[in-house]
């Protein structure tokens, strides 16, 4: 068993759609939660980083977190054709040095115009 | 602002040929750094980590190695490449919780 997984789509959805992302996990010492965006033949770039349980917003962003059920979302309101990426979480336990990040596979997401 | 820089971008090797991929971060002192290879369409995998000059550990034993000769670069070798290297190499710094990741290098070998 994984210890994250994240349904690898694809996701196709129409712009201005909401767009919830999620990902499930097993190690209940995972602390940070981290989404990224990566777009076609691009490195991975950091969207939203959340500690803990709770929400955290950032414009059209939402991450949510909660710890209780192992279960982290990325919410995009009003979605964008450039949105259209390859959103994958990430985890970790603590911030000390060498901390490794567990990703989940990532989930393909197209916004059609 | 930190900057993190991969090259080549994009690299077709044959099968036996060594390899050798660098990086470099700027506008950062000792960070961790980090090697992941993505495969098409699949998920990020850590082959090594290093928390300083000169310290090295790996995560899957095959046949890349890495080293860090100073502070801000990380160089990813080998000295006979396989058909199943193939794929995105990604560079990445960190100097607390989050990771920042390079441009990445495709690699194809033939």
């Amino acid at each position: 068993q994984k210890e994250v997984e994240q349904d690898p789509g694809p996701l196709s959805v129409p712009e201005g759609a909401i767009v919830s992302l999620n990902c499930t996990y097993s190690n209940s010492a995972f602390q940070y939660f981290m989404w990224y965006r990566q777009y076609s033949r691009k490195g991975p770039e950091l969207l939203m980083y959340t500690y803990s349980s709770g929400n955290k917003e950032d414009g059209r962003f939402t991450a949510q977190v909660d710890k209780s059920s192992k279960y982290i979302s990325l919410f995009i309101r009003d979605s964008q054709p450039s949105d259209s990426a390859t959103y994958l979480c990430a985890m970790s336990p603590g911030l000390a040095s060498g901390s490794r990040l567990t990703f989940g596979e990532g989930t393909q997401l197209t916004v059609n115009p | 602002s930190q900057t993190i820089h991969q090259w080549p971008a994009t690299l077709v090797q044959p099968v036996g040929s060594p390899l050798s991929l660098e990086c470099t971060v700027e506008g950062t002192s000792n960070p961790n750094l980090y090697w992941y290879r993505q495969a098409a369409g699949r998920g990020l995998q850590l082959l090594f980590y290093s928390v300083g000059i000169g310290q090295i550990s790996s995560e899957v034993p095959q046949n890349l190695s890495a080293s860090r000769p100073q502070d801000r670069q990380f160089i990813l070798s080998s000295k006979k490449l396989l058909l199943s290297d193939s794929g995105f190499y990604l560079c990445a710094w960190s100097w607390g919780g989050e990771q920042f990741f390079g441009p990445g290098t495709r690699l194809t070998v033939l």
